[in-house]
């Protein structure tokens, strides 16, 4: 089993730019979360899934919209990129929120 | 509010010395509490839940209810436990999320 997989694993945007972090896991896990990472604030929370169809925000969702596409995948989009967005993204999933989240490799994003 | 205090950034040890990564929570139920670790260069882990009351890697947590602390330890600390160590939050009933706490960065020195 792979886990949870995240592409790309780095990428470089200018400000106003768009694109797509994608991820997907292949333990048939219902719930997906998006988190970002960044020096001296820990993982913050965007967006999470607890169930395929249905998308919820966290605690920093601005600038951000999610698509929960299928029970596997779960994608991230950034629709005008800030520098303000530049951190280090981290998908997970878990059975449900009670129990342990498994998370991808990340991707590094920067904004200029 | 669901909330998870880590109240250091940084902490350095000697190999062979104890070490505590402290963990304070606010949470109004009764938590289930975890600690992830994050190695150099790879993702985040699960070391250890409050309810599966194991020690993974010589390290043990215990949840003190009435100090709302679930510290983290481990009686003599090796230069492989250096990492991000981050304790979570998720409350029971339904709760979907994890609230994390902003981490303690240990150093483990030879």
């Amino acid at each position: 089993n792979a886990g949870v997989t995240q592409t790309p694993k780095f990428q470089v945007l200018k400000t106003g730019q768009s694109m797509t972090l994608q991820c997907a896991q292949d333990m048939n896990h219902n719930s997906m979360y998006w988190y970002r990472q960044d020096p001296g604030m820990g993982l913050r929370l965007i967006y999470y899934s607890a169930s395929e169809g249905t998308t919820d925000k966290g605690e920093v969702p601005n600038g951000y919209n999610v698509s929960r596409l299928n029970k596997r995948e779960f994608s991230l989009r950034l629709e005008s990129a800030a520098p303000s967005q530049t951190s280090v993204y981290f998908c997970a999933s878990s059975t449900s929120g009670q129990e342990t989240q498994y998370f991808g490799p990340g991707t590094r994003l920067l904004v200029l | 509010a669901q909330r998870v205090t880590q109240p250091e950034k940084l902490l350095s040890v000697f190999k062979g010395a104890p070490v505590e990564l402290k963990c304070n929570y606010s949470y109004s139920g009764s938590p289930e509490l975890f600690w992830y670790v994050q190695y150099s260069r790879q993702r985040l882990q699960l070391l250890l839940r409050h309810i599966s009351r194991e020690s993974i890697k010589g390290f043990t947590a215990d949840l003190n209810k009435g100090e709302t602390s679930f510290h983290l330890k481990k009686p003599f600390a090796q230069e492989e436990d250096s990492a991000m160590y981050y304790c979570a939050l998720s409350g029971p009933g339904g709760s979907e999320k994890l609230v994390f706490g902003k981490g303690t960065k240990l150093t483990v020195n030879p």
